[in-house]
């Protein structure tokens, strides 16, 4: 079974703040994919990022970073100098990569990123 | 559109009623999947077709749900009977079954409100 777990339901910065994302998961796939993805208010769900297991660079594109750390099942995300832009709910998902693809999400942290 | 689409965007029934909501996904796109998200809550997986087969329908809450793709790129998710706990937004991703860059990433299409009353 599949799981992944945000335990931060909602957070509040200031812009210009920096913010991290927390996401936990559980599988019993020795391969397989993490990702995230945004949802803002128009409520269309944005690709961010996929990351493959066995490749646990870390990523940084512009603001935002992700780090992926295999050994506590962790792929959390950071965005720097948060905007008022920045402001929606992300949301971590993992799939197999051989067996199952159906995405599994967490349950998902809304940013709020106050001027 | 180079997009997945979705139709209609939103739909009011009556309970009891049938409904089909429309999934294009993005030209080329292999895989198809259809979710359903509930207000505050993260998408749950329904369905998944490789082509115009479902390869994974272990999503499905009941048999009142049903989808299709007869030609292995337009789908249709058919809710039959509709119930007040149906309602919610359906989503649908497609992808291509690739290992290069972001292949088998989902790209989501923009939803289907659902709502009856």
């Amino acid at each position: 079974a599949q799981k992944v777990t945000q335990a931060q339901t909602e957070i509040s910065v200031v812009e210009k703040e920096d913010v991290t994302l927390d996401c936990v998961y559980e599988t019993r796939d020795t391969t397989y994919y993490l990702f995230w993805y945004k949802q803002p208010p128009s409520g269309e769900l944005v690709f961010l990022i996929r990351r493959n297991s066995f490749d646990e660079q870390n990523e940084i594109s512009g603001r935002y970073s992700w780090n992926f750390q295999k050994s506590t099942s962790s792929f959390n995300f950071t965005i720097t100098a948060s905007q008022v832009v920045d402001s929606a709910v992300y949301f971590c998902a993992l799939s197999g990569f051989t067996g199952r693809r159906a995405l599994t999400f967490g349950s998902g942290t809304r940013l709020q990123v106050q001027p | 559109g180079a997009g997945v689409s979705q139709t209609p965007s939103n739909k009011v029934t009556e309970k009891g009623k049938y409904v089909e909501l429309r999934c294009d996904p993005i030209s080329g796109h292999t895989a198809l999947y259809w979710y359903r998200q509930s207000l505050g809550q993260g998408p749950e997986f329904l369905i998944y077709f490789q082509g115009t087969g479902a390869a994974d329908d272990s999503g499905l809450p009941n048999d009142r749900f049903f989808a299709v793709r007869p030609e292995g790129s337009v789908s249709t998710l058919k809710i039959q009977r509709t119930e007040r706990g149906d309602s919610a937004v359906y989503l649908c991703a497609s992808s291509i079954k690739s290992r290069g860059l972001n292949g088998d990433t989902q790209y989501f299409g923009p939803g289907t409100r659902l709502t009856v009353l």
